[in-house]
C-alpha cells in the first residue's frame, strides 16, 4: 500500500509570493489533515478535511487556505508569503476516527 | 480545546537502559492518545495508540505506553534502548468527531531522545 506522498519535497520561494502544496493520501483514506512543524512553535495544526469539506481549521491567518478534491486529494495554499511561513509543512491522511494519522514526508518551505 | 504537555525537552539516556518519555494532557471530552517519532529530515511515524480498553498499550520498536484517566497522562517507556532510537517523540491527542471521519491532532512540544554509548 502506498504510503501519503507529499510533492514538492523542497520548495524556494520570495516573500510576497504564493505557493500550491499537494498531498495524496493513503488510497481509501477520506481524512486528510495539514500540520505546520518550525522549530519555535513545533508542530501546529492547519486544518483538515473529510470528504471535501473542511471540519476543522487551525489558528493561523487566512493566507493559509486548502481543499480537498474528490479523489480525496488534498492540496494547501499559502499567498503573500512571509519569512515566518518557512517550515516543514506535513500532511497526514486517516481512516477514520482514533485510526491515527499516517504522515507524508512532509514538504519543507523555504521563504526568502 | 484540548491541550498536551510534554514535560522534558530533552532525555540523555544510556544505551540499554530504560527510559520513560512523560505526557500529560488536557480535555474535557474523551480522548485518542497518539505517541509518533520523527527521525531527522523525515516526517512523523505512529508507534502506538490510545482508544480504549487495556490502559497498558504496546506499540512498536519495543515502546509502551500507559493511559492514566485520574491523572491525564500517557507516558511512553521502553525498558531498553537502542542508539537507533535517537529522535523526536511526540504525545499527541485527538477528540472524537461525532460526524464520522477523524479530527486534527494537537501535539506536544515534543522530546529529543538522546541516547549516549
Amino acid at each position: 500500500k502506498a504510503g501519503v506522498t507529499q510533492t514538492p519535497r523542497y520548495l524556494i520561494k520570495t516573500r510576497g509570493q504564493q505557493v500550491t502544496l499537494s498531498c495524496s493520501p493513503i488510497s481509501g483514506h477520506r481524512s486528510v489533515s495539514w500540520y505546520q512543524q518550525t522549530p519555535g512553535q513545533g508542530l501546529q495544526f492547519l486544518f483538515e478535511y473529510f470528504s471535501e469539506t473542511q471540519r476543522n481549521k487551525g489558528n493561523f491567518p487566512g493566507r493559509f487556505s486548502g481543499r480537498q478534491f474528490s479523489n480525496s486529494r488534498s492540496e494547501m495554499n499559502v499567498s503573500t508569503l512571509e519569512l515566518g511561513d518557512s517550515a516543514l509543512y506535513l500532511c497526514a491522511s486517516s481512516s477514520g476516527q482514533g485510526e491515527g494519522y499516517t504522515f507524508g514526508s512532509g514538504t519543507r518551505l523555504t521563504v526568502v | 480545546a484540548q491541550s498536551v504537555t510534554q514535560l522534558d525537552s530533552q532525555v540523555p539516556v544510556f544505551e540499554e537502559a530504560p527510559v520513560e518519555l512523560r505526557c500529560n494532557y488536557s480535555s474535557s471530552v474523551s480522548v485518542y492518545l497518539f505517541w509518533y517519532v520523527q527521525y531527522p529530515n523525515q516526517g512523523l511515524q505512529l508507534l502506538l495508540k490510545y482508544l480504549s480498553g487495556s490502559t497498558l498499550v504496546k506499540g512498536i520498536n519495543g515502546f509502551e505506553a500507559e493511559f492514566n484517566k485520574s491523572q491525564t497522562s500517557f507516558h511512553l517507556r521502553k525498558p531498553s534502548v537502542h542508539i537507533s532510537d535517537t529522535a523526536e517523540y511526540f504525545c499527541a491527542v485527538s477528540e472524537p468527531y461525532s460526524g464520522g471521519g477523524a479530527d486534527g491532532l494537537t501535539f506536544g512540544k515534543g522530546t529529543h531522545l538522546i541516547i549516549q554509548p
